[in-house]
């Protein structure tokens, strides 16, 4: 069964710690994108990436970071350096540049962060 | 950058009438625009979409349409159901030939009121 899945789908975290959310696709998708949704604010790129060990800032990476060591994976860090990480978070991947101008992005379920 | 407008960001209508959300846009070389339907607490799912080489494109009771002189281009359901209650958003690729970015309009809350 292909798709995305995040994980946790709930995570609550304490003010000044760090947490990590998982994005992992088994589409055999080149690029990976991380957005972030507020209400009324529809979504936002943090941080993308068009291939393995590769990645650049979105609108909105202050207080985020990514890494991209495997094609499979695209985990994103929320730093205690985000001022307003209460959000609902968003992984996407698309083919990327083999799917030429304008590829499909696909979504995964999405990760609910609260900070306490 | 490209900015992408929604309107109206709500729309209430009754089973079986038509539904129409509008988007506008600001990048001239946007050239891809997908619509995406989310239900509360879930990923958004792509439901159609359009390339500016074409004016219209129409999957079953969905249709989407491109005005690309007047920078617009719209979603269109017919014979409305309840099951098509959720957030619509459109969204747009800016600096054409990016298939790695999207902008999107803040979202459409549509309830079909049965």
């Amino acid at each position: 069964d292909g798709g995305i899945t995040q994980s946790p789908k709930y995570l609550f975290r304490k003010e000044g710690q760090n947490v990590t959310l998982s994005c992992e696709q088994n589409l055999n998708h080149d690029a990976m994108y991380w957005y972030r949704q507020d209400p009324g604010q529809g979504l936002r790129l943090i941080y993308y990436s068009q291939i393995v060990n590769d990645f650049q800032k979105g609108d909105i990476a202050e207080g985020y970071s990514v890494s991209r060591e495997k094609k499979e994976s695209f985990p994103l860090t929320v730093t205690s350096a985000q001022k307003n990480p209460t959000a609902f978070y968003l992984c996407a991947s698309s083919i990327g540049l083999a799917g030429g101008l304008g590829d499909t992005q696909y979504f995964g379920p999405g990760t609910r962060l609260t900070v306490l | 950058g490209e900015n992408v407008e929604q309107h109206p960001s709500t729309l209430s209508v009754q089973e079986g009438d038509s539904a129409v959300i509008k988007c506008t846009y600001s990048d001239s070389a946007s050239n891809y625009f997908p619509w995406y339907k989310q239900e509360l607490g879930k990923g958004p799912q792509l439901i159609i979409d359009i390339r500016s080489n074409v004016g219209e494109k129409k999957d079953q009771r969905i249709a989407v349409t491109l005005n690309k002189t007047a920078k617009h281009f719209s979603l269109h359901i017919t014979e409305t159901q309840p099951e098509d209650s959720a957030v619509y958003f459109c969204a747009a690729n800016p600096s054409g030939g990016s298939n790695y970015k999207l902008t999107f309009g803040k979202g459409t809350l549509l309830t079909v009121n049965p």
